[in-house]
């Protein structure tokens, strides 16, 4: 099965800050990426489909980049409600992976 | 909008089985592709399978294979998770799934606590 290393665990930043977590497959996954946000006792949120393609109302301050292997996240401007756990997760050949997540905390 | 209600929590021992339904609203159930993950405490989901109601084809993970079993009934609108042979290490929220482009599961259900326990 395809592995999904995320970095890094843990982010702490201030509100308006930029931030990026990456995500970075085992093997070529095309453009079969896709980024969850998830807050205490709720389930995962989509925020980005197919790599870079922002789901319906999710704010565009959130976006995403890469192919192949390699993959990021980025928050322009971070901001209070955006304080969650954030997963990475690869489709391919009927299999599905999620990364380790990144615990995003405000300083 | 497309709804996925998930039954509730459910304690179970050792050795013992658990079903957790999914019933879905607001769209058309036979045409979705239906994916169940598991998250145990401080843990990434885990992918456990997926059904496409229409042609009734399953697909499950390799670590749960011959012990796991989704279903879906149409005329319900509703899909099934069933795990076997239980052990501590099933404790975890379990969660059902709509799929969408690119293999990204674009609604959730709320999540089932299943709580395995002498």
């Amino acid at each position: 099965d395809i592995q999904m290393t995320q970095s890094p665990p843990s982010l702490s930043a201030s509100v308006g800050d930029r931030v990026t977590i990456t995500c970075q497959a085992s093997q070529d996954i095309n453009n079969y990426l896709n980024w969850y946000q998830q807050k205490p006792g709720k389930a995962p949120k989509l925020l980005i489909f197919d790599a870079a393609n922002l789901e319906t109302g999710v704010p565009s301050r959130f976006s995403g980049i890469g192919s192949g292997t390699h993959f990021t996240l980025t928050i322009s401007s971070l901001q209070p409600e955006d304080i969650a756990t954030y997963y990475c997760q690869q489709y391919d050949s009927l299999r599905y992976t999620f990364g380790q997540g990144t615990k995003l905390e405000i300083k | 909008q497309v709804q996925l209600v998930q039954s509730g929590a459910e304690v179970r021992k050792p050795g013992s089985s658990v079903k957790v339904s999914c019933s879905a609203s607001g769209g058309d159930f036979s045409n979705f592709v239906i994916g169940w993950m598991r998250q145990a405490p401080d843990e990434e989901p885990e992918w456990m399978g997926g059904i496409i109601p229409l042609l009734g084809v399953t697909n499950y993970a390799q670590s749960l294979q011959g012990r796991v079993t989704i279903s879906a009934d149409r005329s319900t609108s509703t899909s099934y998770m069933e795990l076997r042979s239980l052990t501590s290490e099933d404790t975890a929220v379990y969660y059902c799934a709509k799929q969408g482009s690119a293999g990204a599961f674009d609604i959730w259900g709320q999540g089932t606590m299943v709580t395995v326990s002498s």
